[in-house]
């Protein structure tokens, strides 16, 4: 299995503003997922981040408003650009496992947008 | 459009009842089915994956089937315990995209001592 951490783990956010979370995970990896849960839905994947090319984005989620950064194969972060209060939610990164048979997720990032 | 269902949304049981739960998805393009569970401040831990028609798996108290021919699978927790208390999420994997999982919205579990 893979260790996933990500920053913050929580953060009240004015209207407006932009947030980078920051997803760092033990062992190098090719894909690396971004998935959000707005309250009382489930978990959405916003995007797919592979290392050296554009993340490739779900329909409904747009590179303007949650640009991802890839550097290298143990890091990504996204962000959540001019935040409005249907953005709070948790914000979660995966990856796949070794044998790609199950997807590791970090400990999300709770935001609450004000 | 691709959609997951899980029942019931939450559930309150006491210590040392047996529960379970049902997530239903898609009948065709099937290539896996996860179970998670999702402690609160936590990552959604990996319970199983199941891939077969019939799959039974087992993990100290808890177990699921799959039937994918008529599209559910059942989550079993057998004489719950306080530490069960979470929220149980299935995820569809379909053929031809393998590495996107389609969530159901979560079946939340509360285990009175």
């Amino acid at each position: 299995s893979a260790v996933i951490s990500q920053k913050p783990s929580r953060d009240i956010c004015q209207r407006g503003t932009s947030l980078t979370i920051q997803c760092q995970v033990d062992s190098q990896v090719t894909m690396m997922f971004w998935y959000r849960q707005q309250p009382g839905q489930s978990l959405t994947l916003i995007a797919t981040a592979n290392q050296g090319s554009e993340a490739t984005y779900e329909s409904g989620f747009v590179i303007d408003k949650f640009p991802i950064s890839r550097p290298n194969l143990t890091f990504s972060t996204l962000t959540v650009s001019n935040m409005s209060p249907e953005d709070s939610s948790i914000y979660l990164c995966s990856v796949d496992g070794l044998r790609s048979d199950t997807q590791y997720f970090g400990p999300g990032t709770r935001l609450t947008v004000l | 459009i691709l959609n997951v269902e899980q029942s019931p949304q939450s559930l309150h049981v006491q210590e040392g009842d047996s529960t379970n739960f049902t997530c239903s998805f898609p009948s065709s393009n099937f290539y896996a089915l996860h179970w998670y569970r999702w402690e609160t401040a936590k990552s959604p831990e990996a319970l199983f994956v199941m891939t077969l028609n019939g799959d039974e798996k087992k993990k100290g108290r808890i177990s699921a089937t799959l039937n994918t021919k008529e599209g559910y699978s059942y989550l079993y927790i057998k004489g719950s315990q306080p530490e069960d208390s979470a929220t149980y999420l299935c995820a569809f994997r379909y053929g031809g995209a393998t590495n996107k999982l389609i969530f159901g919205t979560g079946t939340l579990l509360a285990v009175q001592p």
